[in-house]
């Protein structure tokens, strides 16, 4: 069956450093991925959308990669700041394909 | 622009009763989508309208869940009866879009519901 893999253990780094989640999928052919950002007590808010054939995209401190062999996206924030602290989630559909997403991973930056 | 708007925020209720969830969409967007989002089942798509006509409704757990779209600023969803696994946090999300889903989803804040 499709699955999507985010680290389920919260991620905890020092204020300044990168910092590096991942988004593992299996049985799935996406023909996109997005990245959200969601805050306790709210909905996500969508951060970046990266196509099968992009290998990388970036947006201010945000970068993601999208390895279709490894079938595997990385998700950096570059000069992390405790205001980054977050719940990320990644979702994926294929083309025409209903949005599925992953359970997300934790974010701590601590100062 | 107010973004999404859902109501309630939080709903309380007893085993057996009606909920109903409210949604307002962005203005001039053309999709709309409810989700459930449960710690151990994390964010899962119910329904999926375009133009005020639902898409894809595979999400939806069974037949006590029902959902409308009766114009474009206005949706709901409806669970009846309720039942305590039925507690979750239910999100609405818009979209610009057409038919596709590759648009960027906007979230509203969701509405918590608890059935005791």
């Amino acid at each position: 069956s499709q699955k999507i893999e985010q680290n389920s253990e919260a991620l905890n780094i020092q204020e300044g450093k990168t910092a590096t989640l991942t988004c593992n999928y299996t049985n799935y052919s996406p023909a996109y991925l997005q990245w959200y950002r969601q805050d306790p007590g709210r909905g996500p808010v969508f951060l970046l959308l990266i196509r099968e054939n992009e290998k990388e995209k970036r947006k201010e401190r945000l970068k993601v990669t999208f390895d279709t062999t490894l079938k595997q996206s990385l998700f950096h924030i570059t000069a992390s700041q405790p205001a980054d602290s977050a719940t990320y989630l990644c979702a994926l559909a294929n083309q025409g394909g209903k949005l599925i997403f992953g359970q997300g991973t934790e974010l701590s930056v601590k100062p | 622009d107010a973004g999404v708007i859902q109501s309630p925020r939080h709903e309380v209720t007893e085993m057996g009763q009606e909920v109903t969830l409210r949604c307002k969409p962005i203005s001039g967007h053309n999709s709309l989508f409810w989700y459930r989002q449960t710690m151990m089942r994390g964010l899962e798509l119910l329904i999926y309208f375009n133009n005020n006509v639902p898409i894809d409704d595979s999400g939806m757990p069974e037949d006590r869940f029902s959902a409308k779209m009766p114009n474009a600023s206005f949706s709901t969803l409806k669970i009846q009866p309720s039942e305590p696994r039925d507690s979750a946090v239910y999100f609405c999300a818009s979209s610009p879009g057409t038919s596709e889903y590759t648009d960027t989803q906007y979230f509203g804040p969701g509405t918590r519901l608890t059935v005791l």
